[in-house]
């Protein structure tokens, strides 16, 4: 079965640290490009980042930029999202997803997500 | 604040047909493939629509897509309580250099 399980949510204090996991199987984990996409309370799903297959190239949302990374281990089927100097607005639900590898983004499957709360 | 907008929700009775809009620009939906994701939450998202109008497999072809100019839309005929649910379109938009995703829609079976 295709799946993704994400983990490492938590509560942290404003300024602090967290790092995602997401684990992959079911699939060649090192062949797709992978993503993280965030759902505030209450609020829309929000792209976050974006890794290619072998981890040489990322991209991130304004919103993440200077703050979080995104990285791969491919021989152990993981995804990662470091993310550092947490704000309250970083708040959300966040998801890890693979994309599709058709003509442009598309997510097509996606994890439950793990929940970040950022509060003192 | 999304740069695509849907409406806030819609709803019909079951048996019956939705559509769900989603207007853009040139910059995202005029000039990129719109993709349509069905949320529960507190589950994961599910791919419906890909490449404006394409069905990954297990999706019924009561869900379709469409894209004219700089907006697309989500059709659901034979709606079904298990439908109700957050919708959400989602393209490439080429300024921003980011994915950005709709303001989403709830559906509501009557």
């Amino acid at each position: 079965e295709v799946q993704l399980v994400e983990s490492g949510g938590g509560l942290v204090q404003p300024g602090g640290s967290l790092r995602l996991s997401c684990a992959a199987s079911g699939f060649t984990f090192s062949s797709y490009w992978m993503h993280w996409v965030r759902q505030a309370p209450g609020k829309g799903l929000v792209w976050v980042s974006r890794i290619n297959s072998d981890g040489s190239s990322t991209s991130y949302a304004d919103s993440a930029k200077g703050r979080f990374t995104i990285s791969r281990d491919n021989a152990k089927n993981t995804l990662y999202l470091q993310m550092n100097s947490l704000r309250a607005e970083d708040t959300a639900v966040y998801y890890c997803a693979r994309d599709y590898g058709g003509n442009e983004w598309a997510f097509d499957i996606w994890g439950q997500g793990t929940m970040v709360t950022v509060s003192s | 604040q999304s740069v695509l907008t849907q409406p806030p929700s819609v709803s019909a009775a079951p048996g019956q047909k939705v559509t769900i809009s989603c207007s853009g620009s040139s910059s995202n939906i005029g000039n990129n493939y719109v993709s349509w994701y069905q949320h529960l939450p507190g589950t994961a998202p599910k791919l419906l629509i890909y490449d404006n109008n394409k069905r990954p497999s297990g999706i019924p072809d009561r869900f379709s897509g469409s894209k004219s100019g700089t907006s697309a839309t989500l059709g659901i005929t034979g709606l079904q309580t298990g439908d109700e649910a957050d919708y959400y379109c989602g393209t490439w938009d080429s300024s921003l250099s980011v994915y950005v995703f709709g303001t989403g829609t709830k559906v509501t079976v009557l």
